[in-house]
């Protein structure tokens, strides 16, 4: 059973307008929340996380949102950019070490 | 500023061949990673290690053995390859849980094909 789930294959927004990448888990022993950029041929390339006991990250145009009732988080991209066209993973962290990612979501933004 | 090294980046086995991959990192780190990736599928763990002498299961790890002799090494072994087997694997690798912000860093990727 996936632990980590993206429902959203892929994604396209028009560039300067915001991206939302959607996360949702079914452990709620995770700690800690991560997203992931990859770019193809290359390794995943961290972003950006939130600790379980916030609700909200920011770092400049990246935003993350935890809504652990929900058991869901979401990455904002505001304003979106054409560099920003790759696959994102959304990745949860345990308490034992384990890293769980999800399926990805492959996003492409337009000129 | 070597990181994770992943030897090979590519390889084309037989069915029935065994290998092993080597990944490799340089930053001390006490957490390392196996995943595969395959198309739809995203990042699964295969196995994981929380220390030098330490395994543990991640989510598919049938078909596949680990060891970490070394601290700054993670083997992944296949003893029979399968054309299931073909992926591209990704080592990572991340300090432990007590440090905050703890993000796991990513080799280049190995892309093998079962044939």
């Amino acid at each position: 059973d996936q632990q980590v789930k993206q429902n959203s294959p892929s994604l396209s927004v028009q560039e300067g307008r915001i991206s939302i990448l959607n996360c949702d888990y079914t452990n709620s022993m995770f700690d800690y929340f991560l997203w992931y950029k990859k770019y193809p041929a290359e390794g995943p390339t961290f972003l950006i996380s939130i600790s379980s006991i916030k609700d909200k990250n920011e770092d400049g145009r990246f935003t993350v949102f935890l809504n652990k009732s929900a058991k869901h988080l979401s990455l904002h991209i505001v304003p979106s950019q054409p560099g920003d066209s790759a696959v994102y993973f959304c990745a949860a962290r345990g308490y034992t070490g384990k890293l769980i990612f999800g399926q990805g979501t492959t996003l492409q933004v337009k000129p | 500023n070597a990181g994770v090294t992943q030897t090979p980046k590519f390889r084309v086995l037989k069915t029935g061949q065994s290998m092993t991959l080597l990944c490799a990192q340089d930053m001390n780190h006490e957490y390392m990673y196996w995943y595969r990736q395959d198309p739809g599928m995203g990042l699964r763990l295969i196995h994981y290690s929380v220390g030098e002498g330490t395994t543990a299961k991640g989510e598919v790890p049938d078909g596949y053995n680990v060891s970490r002799l070394k601290k700054q090494n993670f083997l992944l072994g296949l003893e029979s390859a399968a054309p299931s087997q073909t992926s591209v694997y990704f080592c990572a690798s991340r300090r432990i849980n007590r440090v905050e912000n703890t993000e796991a860093f990513f080799g280049q990727g190995t892309r093998l094909t079962v044939v």
